[in-house]
């Protein structure tokens, strides 16, 4: 099966601007978690999918969102870029019943300017 | 507070020496994971410890899983510099330690 994969590879924004980063799941995980990952901070909870609903959330303010589709393909968008939204995004797929083993993507390297 | 302890934070080592990495929590998991991540690269899930008292072993590394489920230890043997990497442990799907970084000099 082809892994989690995450669009764009890299994005460069500057201050105010918002950004949408895409993530596609394993093949049958219906499960989608996403993570801000920084040097200070390590790797943070954003929040978690299932069947288009989120199930949990951690703690980041408003400006973080996101939305999965009937495909289980999911997207995050962060309003209104701050400089220190500049992270790794990593998005991870689970399958439904198999634990809590997650399997993570490349990510997506935000850049704000 | 981390809910999730790595120690050590940085480890830096000759190729052929061999290493233990800690994971402690004052909390009992129902499973812990262990990843390593490289740099610019999202965390590359290594096992999945459920049982208190597990091992398990992947080639040279061995995991451990404490007996009351609120630890876990990873020990390479004959560390090579491929192992060089950012090593997490994580649990309740969402929690994850700051990682050990290895060092691995040839």
């Amino acid at each position: 099966k082809a892994g989690v994969t995450q669009t764009p590879r890299y994005l460069i924004k500057t201050r105010g601007q918002q950004v949408t980063l895409s993530c596609s799941p394993i093949s049958g995980h219906r499960s989608v978690s996403w993570y801000q990952q920084t040097p200070g901070q390590g790797l943070q909870f954003l929040f978690e999918y299932f069947s288009e609903t989120q199930r949990n959330k951690g703690n980041f303010p408003g400006r973080f969102s996101g939305r999965q589709f009937s495909n289980s393909r999911s997207e995050m968008n962060v309003s209104t870029l701050e400089l220190g939204d500049s992270a790794l995004y990593l998005c991870a797929s689970r399958e439904q019943g198999a634990g809590e083993t997650q399997y993570f993507g490349p990510g997506t390297r935000l850049l704000v300017l | 507070t981390q809910l999730l302890e790595q120690s050590p934070q940085f480890l830096s080592i000759q190729e052929g020496e061999n290493l233990t990495v800690y994971c402690n929590s004052s909390s009992v998991f129902s499973s812990l994971q262990w990843y390593r991540q490289e740099p610019g690269e999202g965390p590359v899930l290594l096992v999945t410890v459920v049982t208190g008292g597990e091992v398990k072993k992947l080639k040279r590394l061995t995991f451990q899983f404490g007996d009351a489920r609120k630890d876990s230890s990873l020990h390479i043997t004959a560390a090579q510099p491929g192992d060089t990497g950012l090593y997490l442990c994580g649990g309740f799907k969402t929690i994850f330690g700051a990682g050990t970084r290895l060092f691995v000099k040839a």
